[in-house]
């Protein structure tokens, strides 16, 4: 059975860096058909993806703007597991996490498996 | 970025009646529309991909339609299980999601 399972600290202190890791289980962080992604959810802004690391005979990623300052996405081959890290957050960045991957093919894309969140707060 | 709207964006509706909730995407995205499922403290669950096919094992009273700019999402008869908030997402581009429709029981 494929799993996503996150971890990282719940409370982050303001200007520092918030970090998380999903661990997959049932697939592989290489593979040619998936890409690997975060999206976080706060009752201000929604569902908000952020970004993603995917393989396609190289590595690449992709980040949304709202972020792009701030985020990096690792794939770490070696445990199977991708991570986020946020660099320089505020109270803003208080929001559910999700870790969530996305397949499908050359015409439709999906996010059809999710982890099951990480509630992280931003506060001194 | 490509902007999502929905509306309504709450409802309440009785058992057996039929819901629609609509998803305006700010350019065209030809048919590159999910519909997905959020019941309080899970993650989202995907119902709906390209505009119109039913996810794998989702029960078929789940059904969207659209293209372009102005999308669909229908339940034909509410169950109580149904209650949730259901929000579209395109992959047109980079992905962003609808602000989510809360639908409830009458």
């Amino acid at each position: 059975q494929v799993q996503l399972q996150q971890s990282g600290p719940g409370l982050v202190k303001p200007s520092q860096t918030l970090s998380l890791t999903c661990a997959i289980s049932g697939d592989s962080v290489s593979s040619n058909s998936a890409a690997w992604n975060w999206i976080r959810q706060s009752p201000s802004r929604g569902l908000e993806w952020l970004g993603r690391t995917y393989y396609r005979s190289k590595w690449y990623n992709d980040y949304a703007v709202s972020v792009k300052s701030r985020i990096t996405i690792n794939p770490d081959t070696s445990k199977n597991q991708f991570s986020l890290q946020l660099n320089s957050v505020t109270p803003e960045d208080t929001a559910v996490y999700y870790c969530a991957r996305e397949r499908g093919s050359p015409q439709y894309w999906y996010f059809d498996l999710w982890g099951r969140g990480t509630l992280v707060t931003v506060s001194s | 970025d490509i902007q999502m709207t929905q509306s309504p964006s709450s409802l309440s509706a009785s058992v057996g009646d039929r819901v629609t909730i609509t998803c305006q995407a700010s350019q065209d995205i030809s048919n590159y529309l999910n519909w997905y499922q959020q019941k309080p403290g899970k993650a989202p669950k995907l119902l709906i991909y390209d505009a119109s096919n039913l996810e794998t094992g989702v029960p078929s009273r789940f059904s969207g339609s659209g293209s372009g700019t102005d999308f669909t999402f229908t339940i034909s008869s509410l169950q109580p299980e149904d209650i949730a908030t259901y929000y579209c997402q395109q992959y047109d581009n980079l992905p962003t999601f609808g602000p989510g429709t809360k639908v409830d029981i009458k």
